[in-house]
């Protein structure tokens, strides 16, 4: 079968870091994605890993260890428009994307 | 602009009505998609679709049917709307054949409730 998990809640100081944990058991692993999605609204698309390693993109950075079937996001220099779930997916090769729960990030100032 | 529109932000049904949710997007998109939302659950896919009359049963199909007639259009009809099925529904797409490896763009969502 397949298991994708992530933090349910997470809190943090307005100009840290956070770093928002996923691991995951799944066949025919292709990648994984990260999605932000503030309260009410859609998720909207912030990375995709394929191979091992850091990705950085401005203040995200997203990292992939497919051996240990594992992957972070990191958010640096939080601020208070941060404050959403970050949804963690996982891409397979049989065409379908499977969503973890979701971890619903707090940033106070 | 990448756009996904959903025809309501809410909606309320009563118990045993046959319930359409219509889903457009304006980018060409071969793929789309049908998910439910749920705290603790998170996004779960109901059906997909990736042409025009192709259909695919997701992870939780029963008690729901799709239509897809048009490229840009997916409709999700709840024949027989049930409580159970009050949830926050979300519809996206995204380009290329078959494959899960693309970003997918998610429309605003549709919370329904069924009385």
């Amino acid at each position: 079968g397949q298991n994708i998990d992530q933090p349910t809640e997470m809190t943090a100081t307005e100009g840290a870091i956070v770093q928002i944990n996923c691991t995951y058991q799944t066949s025919g692993f292709n990648g994984l994605f990260w999605y932000q999605q503030h309260a009410g609204e859609a998720p909207t698309f912030l990375s995709y890993n394929v191979l091992d390693g850091l990705e950085e993109k401005g203040r995200f950075s997203s990292f992939l260890s497919r051996s240990k079937g594992y992957s972070y996001l990191l958010l640096k220099e939080l601020q208070m428009k941060d404050s959403a779930s970050y949804l963690c997916a996982v891409s397979r090769n049989t065409d379908k994307l499977i969503f973890g729960t979701g971890t619903r990030l707090q940033v106070f100032p | 602009d990448v756009k996904v529109t959903q025809s309501s932000r809410y909606l309320v049904k009563r118990t045993g009505e046959k319930v359409f949710l219509e889903c457009v997007q304006d980018m060409d998109h071969e793929n789309m998609f049908w998910y439910r939302q749920d705290p603790g659950l998170g996004l779960r896919l109901i059906y997909f679709s990736y042409d025009v009359k192709m259909k695919e049963k997701g992870d939780i199909p029963e008690g729901y049917s799709v239509s897809r007639e048009k490229k840009e259009r997916f409709s999700l009809i709840l024949e027989s709307a049930s409580t159970n099925q009050t949830s926050m529904y979300l519809c996206a797409s995204s380009s290329q054949g078959r494959g899960s490896d693309d970003e997918q763009f998610f429309g605003p969502g549709t919370r329904l409730t069924v009385l």
